[in-house]
C-alpha cells in the first residue's frame, strides 16, 4: 500500500529564508504529484503538479522536483513570507493505485 | 465564482441520523471525488465518480452513499451518522477521467461534521 511521508511535520523560520520541504513516498513508481496549500480551516489550493513525463515545475519562488528513482519530491521556497504560513501537502499517484494518495503534511510558520 | 461549492459549512448530528453534504462544481469537470481529513491521517479518499452515471469506491467508503446523476452535482450521503464520521469533508474535482492526479484538482472549502 502507498504510504506518503512529510518530513518535517512542522518548521518555523525566520522571514526572508529559503526552505526546502520534503516528500517520500513507500512506492517510488510515482506518475503524477501535486503540492497543495491548506490555510487554516480553508481548503486545499493547487501550487504545482508535476506530471509524469516532467521532472520538475516553478512557479514564482516555488520549485518543485521529483526524483522518480527514489520516490521523493522537495518543495523549496525562495525568500519567505509570512503570508507562506500554511500547512503543505504533497499527494502522488503511482504504484497500484491512479488515485491521489495524500501526505499529512508540514505546517509551516514564517516569522516576521 | 467559478469553483467547488460545498453545503453546508458545519453541522452537527446525534448518532444514527442521517444527512447528505452537498457538491456543486461549474467547470465542467468529469471527475469528482469526496475525502475526510482528520488530524495525523491526511485526506482519505471516500468514493470518487469519472462522470455522471459512473461512482466507485475509495480507500474508507463504509458508511457512506454517492451519486452521480449530473456532471455538475456529487452528493455524499451519510446513511446512519456514527462518532467515527466526525471529521472535515473536502469534494473535490479535476478535469481527468482516468488519473485524479493527472490534473489539477480543486477543492472546496471544506464541511465540518460533528457526530455527538
Amino acid at each position: 500500500k502507498q504510504e506518503v511521508t512529510q518530513i518535517p511535520a512542522a518548521l518555523s523560520v525566520p522571514e526572508g529564508e529559503n526552505l526546502v520541504l520534503n516528500c517520500s513516498f513507500t512506492d517510488s513508481a510515482i506518475y503524477n504529484l501535486q503540492w497543495f496549500r491548506q490555510d487554516p480551516g480553508k481548503g486545499l489550493t493547487s501550487l504545482l503538479l508535476i506530471q509524469s513525463s516532467q521532472r520538475e515545475q516553478t512557479s514564482g519562488r516555488l520549485n518543485a522536483s521529483l526524483d522518480k528513482s527514489s520516490g521523493r519530491s522537495t518543495l523549496y521556497i525562495a525568500a519567505s513570507q509570512p503570508g507562506d504560513s500554511a500547512t503543505y501537502l504533497c499527494a502522488g499517484t503511482g504504484g497500484a493505485t491512479n488515485k491521489l494518495i495524500f501526505g499529512t503534511g508540514t505546517l509551516l510558520a514564517v516569522q516576521p | 465564482n467559478a469553483g467547488v461549492t460545498q453545503t453546508p459549512k458545519f453541522q452537527v448530528l446525534k448518532t444514527g441520523q442521517s444527512m447528505t453534504l452537498q457538491c456543486a462544481q461549474d467547470m465542467n469537470h468529469e471527475y469528482m471525488s469526496w475525502y475526510r481529513q482528520d488530524p495525523g491521517m491526511g485526506l482519505r479518499l471516500i468514493h470518487y465518480s469519472v462522470g455522471a452515471g459512473i461512482t466507485d469506491q475509495g480507500e474508507v467508503p463504509n458508511g457512506y452513499n454517492v451519486s452521480r446523476s449530473t456532471t455538475e452535482d456529487f452528493p455524499l450521503r451519510l446513511l446512519s451518522a456514527a462518532p467515527s464520521q466526525t471529521s472535515v469533508y473536502f469534494c473535490a474535482s479535476s478535469f481527468a477521467r482516468v488519473s485524479s492526479g493527472a490534473n489539477v484538482l480543486t477543492f472546496g472549502a471544506g464541511s465540518r461534521l460533528t457526530v455527538l
